[in-house]
């Protein structure tokens, strides 16, 4: 809901780098996870990372944390037109193991 | 690793009604979790199981949605008296951990129309 929020759409060019940010409110969120969902289907994990983690790397994908402004951003390398897709933030509550998450950044990439 | 399964896949039932949805976690996996999504939303967290403890439950939960482990294997959330605003993708979720952070597997969801 309102605690996690993304640009519902972006549109990249096939080939191009697609940077997906996300700003999130509860500054006790230890662990924080991308998920990829394709029309009809369920959330595909992409990677998570720990609040004490500046950075991390997984092939074509980079996470980048500012815990000071709770802000995070997945930057997909060489997009190719199968990462067109929602793509969720998905902090976890700093009290619970809810994952909260936003409404979703709609990503198109076209030829 | 088969992933997560649940079952049924889509289910269009008349208001009023009752339904069960299943989720059969990955094996072994001790973390098992409801989430539900509408059109345009993200999920919305239900329900959080250990083992066969019912550790979390949100206030989304109302006294018509129950949800159950008795083995600590699979799961069930049923839903009775089906109103239209039921209308949802369910998902289910499960992980293995003893620690907070984990890694979140989650099934390919359950579709209920409500008529």
């Amino acid at each position: 809901g309102e605690d996690v929020e993304q640009s519902l759409f972006l549109s990249v060019r096939e080939g191009d780098s697609s940077v997906i940010n996300c700003t999130y409110t509860d500054s006790s969120s230890t662990y924080l996870y991308w998920y990829k969902q394709e029309p009809g289907a369920g959330l595909q994990l992409l990677t998570y990372t720990f609040s004490n983690m500046d950075m991390k790397q997984d092939q074509r994908l980079t996470v980048l944390l500012n815990k000071k402004d709770k802000h995070l951003s997945l930057r997909i390398a060489d997009t190719q037109t199968g990462d067109s897709a929602i793509y969720f933030c998905a902090p976890r509550a700093g009290s619970g193991y809810a994952l909260n998450f936003g409404k979703g950044t709609s990503l198109l990439v076209t030829p | 690793d088969t992933g997560v399964s649940q079952n049924p896949r889509h289910k269009i039932t008349k208001r009023g009604q009752n339904v069960t949805f299943r989720c059969d976690p990955i094996s072994e996996h001790n973390r098992l979790y409801w989430y539900r999504q509408t059109l345009g939303q993200g999920p919305e967290f239900l329900t959080y199981f250990q083992n066969e403890a019912q550790l979390e439950k949100s206030r989304l939960l109302s006294d018509r949605f129950s949800a159950e482990r008795p083995k600590g294997s699979f799961s069930t959330l049923e839903i009775q008296r089906t109103e239209q605003g039921d209308s949802a993708m369910y998902l289910c979720a499960s992980s293995w951990s003893t620690e907070p952070g984990d890694t979140i597997y989650f099934g390919e969801g359950s579709w209920l129309t409500v008529v």
